[in-house]
């Protein structure tokens, strides 16, 4: 039961426009929620996160956005640059306020951007 | 600089062996983590540990063992239980297990001969 779901396993876009990934989650409890980067051979490097009482939450040319009722997050990087070519994973937690914060992952997108 | 180190970075396993893989993290933090991560997956938890002499099994933890004798290391064993050991192995660290992010080493990649 894949409780995170990244739909899309490949972006591509041109250097300067928009990058727009997506993720969905099916578990209610989910309360916090982080993006992170990972290059080949390393390990993912924290980007972003939100918590469920907002709905937006910006970092320079990151910003992600929450939909609770649709139970859907994103992930907006603009201007898109060659260097964020990575592998994005969405990632889930229930902890607020429980004795663990287990995350839960998505499949991860790769995201391709052309100079 | 603070960090996360993992090593080896890339280690080879004959069938029938166990294998020990490091983790050591001088961010003293007091929460640590082992993930597995394979080819079009996410990171899946094998054991996390909140504090010193304490760990937990996490989502797939058949066929593996860890210890927490110290804060700032959280070695893996992989055994010749598991079946399928060949992945790429993550170790994360955070404050507490209720703090986020947690941060994460470079990883050791594992493979059978």
């Amino acid at each position: 039961d894949q409780q995170v779901k990244q739909n899309s396993p490949s972006l591509s876009v041109q250097e300067g426009r928009i990058s727009i990934l997506n993720c969905d989650y099916t578990n209610s409890m989910f309360d916090y929620f982080l993006w992170y980067k990972k290059y080949p051979a390393e390990g993912p490097t924290f980007l972003i996160s939100i918590s469920s009482i907002k709905d937006k939450n910006e970092d320079g040319r990151f910003t992600v956005f929450l939909n609770k009722s649709a139970k859907h997050l994103s992930l907006h990087i603009v201007p898109s640059q060659p260097g964020d070519s990575a592998v994005y994973f969405c990632a889930a937690s229930a902890g607020g306020g429980t004795s663990y914060g287990k995350l839960t992952f998505g499949q991860g997108t790769i995201l391709t951007v052309h100079p | 600089d603070g960090g996360i180190t993992q090593s080896p970075k890339y280690l080879f396993r004959k069938e029938g062996q166990n294998v020990t893989l490091s983790c050591e993290q001088n961010l003293n933090h007091d929460a640590m983590y082992w993930y597995r991560q394979d080819p079009g997956q996410g990171l899946r938890l094998i054991y996390y540990s909140q504090i010193v002499n304490d760990f937990q099994k996490g989502d797939i933890a058949e066929g593996y063992s860890v210890s927490r004798e110290k804060k700032e290391s959280f070695p893996l064993t992989v055994t010749s239980a598991q079946k399928n050991p060949t992945a790429f192995y993550l170790c994360a660290s955070s404050w507490s297990a209720q703090d986020q992010p947690q941060h994460f080493g470079d990883g050791t990649r594992l493979s059978i001969l």
